[in-house]
């Protein structure tokens, strides 16, 4: 079964730019697998912010954006708010959509 | 507004069953994809599996022969039958949404409901 990998933690100063990054043990990631993104902050559910790769809900906050990158699907948040720490998953399809496949999810620090 | 809501969940035995539901306000779960996904203790979030239209269902291995997933269109409601319960299926289950598209699927969550497995 297809492996998953994100950065486990990353540390983004207030007002900066932070990309995280979301691999797959099968090869390049691709918009085939429908990349999404979601936020979750303890005691809450998750929230999607990205999906099919680059797409934003009308909920998503602008300073967070999708795409590929280096064969990796990529959320880069532009402009770090306290608010914006939180654990960040990713998930991607395969075999047609039959299965998903989350990351290990990547805790943001904003310090 | 679309509202998820999950219950169901507690303490049961290993072995033991559970059949969690997940019943819909603003959204009708017969007419869109639904899929359950799970979060651990301390783990990242696990997708479950997934009903799409036509019926057409799938699983996580981990959860493949154990745990089924249906939908009651009268009631609005989507369920998850888990049977032969471990340990390791102790997590928050979550519901999750979104119109018929592969890109919507998780468009909308429910709270989550606590599923305890222990002796």
């Amino acid at each position: 079964q297809a492996v998953v990998t994100q950065e486990p933690s990353l540390t983004v100063s207030p007002g900066g730019t932070v990309t995280l990054t979301c691999g797959s043990s099968t090869g390049p990631v691709t918009s085939g697998h429908y990349p999404y993104w979601f936020q979750q902050k303890p005691g809450q559910a998750p929230r999607t912010l990205i999906y099919d790769t680059t797409k934003k809900h009308s909920w998503t906050p602008a300073r967070f954006s999708g795409s590929l990158l280096g064969g990796k699907a990529a959320l880069t948040l532009s402009g770090a708010q306290p608010e914006d720490e939180a654990e960040y998953h990713c998930l991607l399809s395969y075999s047609g959509a039959r299965l998903w496949v989350f990351g290990g999810g990547t805790k943001l620090t904003v310090l | 507004e679309v509202q998820l809501v999950e219950s169901g969940g507690g303490l049961v035995q290993p072995g033991g069953s559970l059949r969690l539901s997940c019943a819909a306000s603003g959204f009708t779960v017969g007419s869109n994809y639904m899929t359950w996904v799970r979060r651990a203790p301390g783990r990242g979030l696990e997708w479950v599996s997934i009903i799409y239209s036509g019926e057409n269902i799938y699983y996580a291995d981990s959860v493949m022969g154990r745990f089924t997933i249906s939908r009651d269109n009268s009631r609005n409601t989507l369920f998850l039958q888990m049977n032969s319960l471990r340990v390791e299926d102790t997590a928050v289950y979550y519901c999750a949404g979104g119109e018929i598209s592969v890109v919507h699927i998780f468009d909308y969550w429910g709270q989550g409901t606590l599923v305890t497995v222990s002796s």
